[in-house]
């Protein structure tokens, strides 16, 4: 058990439709990153926040959008999915200034 | 478990050989390199990271070599074991928006027979 927790491991839904990720960081993680895996691209960063407020930004679609809430648990919206978005969504969180993220064990999307 | 290496490159090695694995980054000013392990169904695992000052740093049975001249890391297992099957990612510090993030490479899969 790395500490981070994903939920869920596993989400089947249809296109068009809208879902919500969730991860909760390590406990004294500031900082939690998003992470889209896919065969053909590997793993894309998405988004980072820090302390509540977004950090940098990737290669995140408009239709996603992200949040952390004050007890630092964050959220990854899916929006309007397409079959594309079908992937293996990762959670990562640092304390600041560390580079050593640590990730959780994915949410597995599947959009049919 | 998930399977996150079919159109990666392969690694097929014996029990208790060495491996290396190669990895090319792109940015020349990158000074901080990481490598994960991902093992079919879990996230990845950082396993060792080095910074552009070094050439070569070591820990347990792993050793992470830097070639800025040719923008070139490098993973070398020892004693490879059937625990060490995994796929391998060399990760960058880049900017995003002001600020540093990982940046994962494509990955190697690594296959070890007993």
């Amino acid at each position: 058990d790395s500490g981070v927790t994903q939920t869920p491991k596993h989400l089947i839904t249809a296109t068009g439709q809208r879902v919500t990720l969730r991860c909760s960081p390590r406990s004294g993680d500031l900082s939690v990153y998003w992470y889209q895996q896919s065969l053909d691209q590997g793993l894309q960063f998405l988004i980072q926040y820090y302390n509540g407020e977004e950090r940098a930004k990737g290669n995140i679609l408009e239709r996603f959008s992200a949040q952390q809430f004050p007890d630092l648990h964050s959220e990854l919206n899916l929006s309007s999915l397409e079959l594309g978005d079908s992937a293996l969504y990762f959670c990562a969180s640092s304390v600041a200034g560390s580079y050593g993220y640590t990730f959780g064990s994915g949410t597995r999307l599947t959009v049919v | 478990g998930e399977s996150v290496g079919l159109h990666l490159p392969t690694l097929s090695v014996q029990e208790g050989d060495n491996s290396i694995i190669n990895c090319a980054y792109s940015n020349s000013a990158s000074d901080y390199f990481i490598w994960y392990k991902q093992e079919s169904g879990k996230g990845p695992q950082f396993i060792i990271d080095i910074r552009s000052n070094m050439d070569k740093r070591q820990g347990q049975r792993v050793t992470v070599l830097l070639n800025k001249t040719v923008k070139h890391l490098s993973l070398q297992i020892a004693a490879t074991q059937p625990g060490d099957s995994a796929v391998y990612f060399c990760a960058e510090k880049k900017m995003n928006s002001g600020y540093s993030t990982l940046t994962f490479g494509k990955g190697t899969m690594l296959l070890v027979s007993p």
